[in-house]
C-alpha cells in the first residue's frame, strides 16, 4: 500500500550509460515531481508534471528526460550518465487542491561509476 | 520565494523539549510556513504547516510571531527515533496551488543522544 513508489532503490552503473528510474504513486494526486538531493542534502528540484504536462523544467541537462504516462506515473529516463550524476532522486507527489504537501518515495541510490 | 535560515545541526538528549528556529526575514502575505522531516534513506516527509499563531498535531508544534518573520518547531519529550533532517520552507499558497514548487534549503541535522 505503499503512497509513492520508486524502481530501483539502489543503481550501480558505468559511465556513458543510460539508464530509467520509475515512479508511481497510488494517491490520486495530479501534480508529480522529481527532486535531485547531492551529498550535501539540499534538495533540488528537477521538474514538475501536472496531469501529465510539464510545469516545471529546471535547469537540468537535456541528458534527463521525463516521460509522464499518466498522472499516476512520472519515469526518468537519463542518457549518457556521468559522475556527477550520482546522487539519490526522489520522486514525490501532492495534489494541487489540497493541503498536506508533498509526499515523497523513499528515493532511488544513483552511482555512477 | 522567501529564504529561509536555520541551524545547520542540533544535539539533543531522550526525553528533552528540541525547539528549531527558522528565520524567513521576507516572507510574503500569502505564504505560508511548512516544516518537513527527513530520516536517513527516505524522503522527506510532511509534519507541520501553519500561517500565524501556533498549530500543533500529534508529531509537533508550530510557533509563528506576529511579524512571522521567523517561526519555531518544537519537538515534545524527543526520542531516538526523532534523529533527522528538519526542512523549514517558505511557499506562496497560490504557486503551491497550481503545481508550483516548494524550495528545500539546508535543512537541520538533529542528533538525539541516549
Amino acid at each position: 500500500d505503499t503512497a509513492v513508489s520508486q524502481t530501483p532503490k539502489y543503481l550501480v552503473t558505468q559511465m556513458g550509460n543510460d539508464k530509467s528510474i520509475k515512479c508511481e504513486q497510488n494517491l490520486g494526486h495530479d501534480t508529480m515531481y522529481w527532486y535531485k538531493q547531492d551529498s550535501k542534502k539540499f534538495l533540488k528540484i528537477m521538474f514538475s508534471y501536472n496531469n501529465k504536462e510539464l510545469i516545471i523544467n529546471e535547469t537540468v541537462p537535456n541528458r534527463f528526460s521525463p516521460k509522464s504516462p499518466d498522472k499516476a506515473h512520472l519515469n526518468l529516463h537519463i542518457n549518457s550518465l556521468e559522475l556527477g550524476d550520482s546522487a539519490v532522486y526522489f520522486c514525490a507527489s501532492r495534489s494541487t487542491t489540497g493541503t498536506y504537501g508533498y509526499t515523497f518515495g523513499s528515493g532511488t541510490r544513483l552511482t555512477v561509476v | 520565494l522567501a529564504k529561509t535560515t536555520q541551524p545547520i545541526s542540533m544535539d539533543s538528549y531522550e526525553g528533552q523539549e528540541v525547539n528549531i528556529t527558522c528565520s524567513h526575514n521576507n516572507i510574503a502575505t500569502n505564504d505560508y510556513i511548512t516544516w518537513y522531516q527527513q530520516f536517513p534513506s527516505q524522503g522527506p516527509r510532511f509534519i507541520i504547516q501553519g500561517y500565524k499563531t501556533k498549530v500543533t498535531n500529534e508529531v509537533a508544534s508550530l510557533f509563528i510571531p506576529a511579524d512571522r518573520k521567523s517561526s519555531t518547531l518544537s519537538l515534545p519529550r524527543v526520542s531516538l527515533s526523532d534523529t533527522a533532517v528538519y526542512y523549514c520552507l517558505v511557499g506562496d499558497r497560490a504557486l503551491y496551488n497550481q503545481g508550483g514548487k516548494l524550495i528545500f534549503g539546508q535543512g537541520t541535522e538533529l542528533s538525539v543522544k541516549p
